[in-house]
């Protein structure tokens, strides 16, 4: 089975600053991944997802992410964090296509001071 | 157009009581699902259907049971509360299968909490 990793739990920054969230996946063949958000008080949403092609992945708010297949790894980007990008992140991989096997990494909770 | 919607929001219950989480989604969607959430474990998928009629177990279905009598309904139940199943409990459903589409639509979250 697949598992993912966030190993970071809680990342704390400044307006402005630049963000990198790690995640790494262990599975062997093809994987679809994705990175999810959870803004203070709403439900999950999707943030952006790669399925094939341009390993950059462009998603929403100025999120990106790049699949690294070498280094099993779907980092998530952004250039300057905004207070309102605070939310808890979750990576999660779908292996294979399967319909039941999204499996979500722990989460990094991000924390933006203004 | 409500999307995914959990009820209730937040129970209280003492060990060995019962209850049913319902989830209703009003996309026409023919997969649901249901995530516990606890603190530092993400999400962890307890029970999934891909259509009416039909369920299967996910990661953690221990002393849960579900039902997906209707397509739009996904209840949750619990037969005997425990301290451990206290958690955020997330419905979510999708177009069709994950390798395809990849999104799930997340309801609210059903806080419940077992004394």
């Amino acid at each position: 089975a697949q598992s993912v990793s966030q190993h970071n739990h809680h990342v704390i920054l400044s307006e402005a600053a630049s963000l990198e969230l790690g995640c790494n996946y262990s599975y062997g063949g093809t994987v679809n991944l994705f990175w999810y958000v959870q803004y203070p008080g709403q439900h999950l949403q999707l943030l952006l997802k790669y399925f094939s092609g341009d390993p950059l992945v462009k998603g929403i708010k100025g999120f990106e992410a790049e699949f690294i297949k070498s280094k099993f790894s779907f980092n998530l980007r952004k250039p300057s964090v905004q207070w309102s990008d605070t939310a808890e992140y979750f990576c999660a991989v779908n292996a294979g296509g399967s319909a039941r096997q999204l499996t979500f990494g722990s989460g990094t909770q991000l924390t933006v001071l203004p | 157009n409500a999307g995914v919607t959990q009820t209730p929001k937040f129970r209280v219950l003492k060990t060995g009581q019962s209850m049913t989480l319902l989830c209703a989604q009003d996309m026409n969607h023919e997969y649901m699902y249901w995530y516990r959430q606890d603190p530092g474990m993400g999400l962890r998928l307890i029970h999934y259907s891909v259509g009416e009629g039909t369920t299967a177990k996910g990661e953690v279905p221990d002393g849960y049971n579900v039902s997906r009598l209707k397509k739009q309904n996904f209840l949750l139940g619990l037969e005997s509360a425990a301290p451990s199943q206290t958690s955020v409990y997330f419905c979510a459903s999708s177009e069709g299968v994950l390798g395809e589409t990849g999104e799930l639509f997340f309801g609210e979250g059903s806080r419940l909490t077992v004394l």
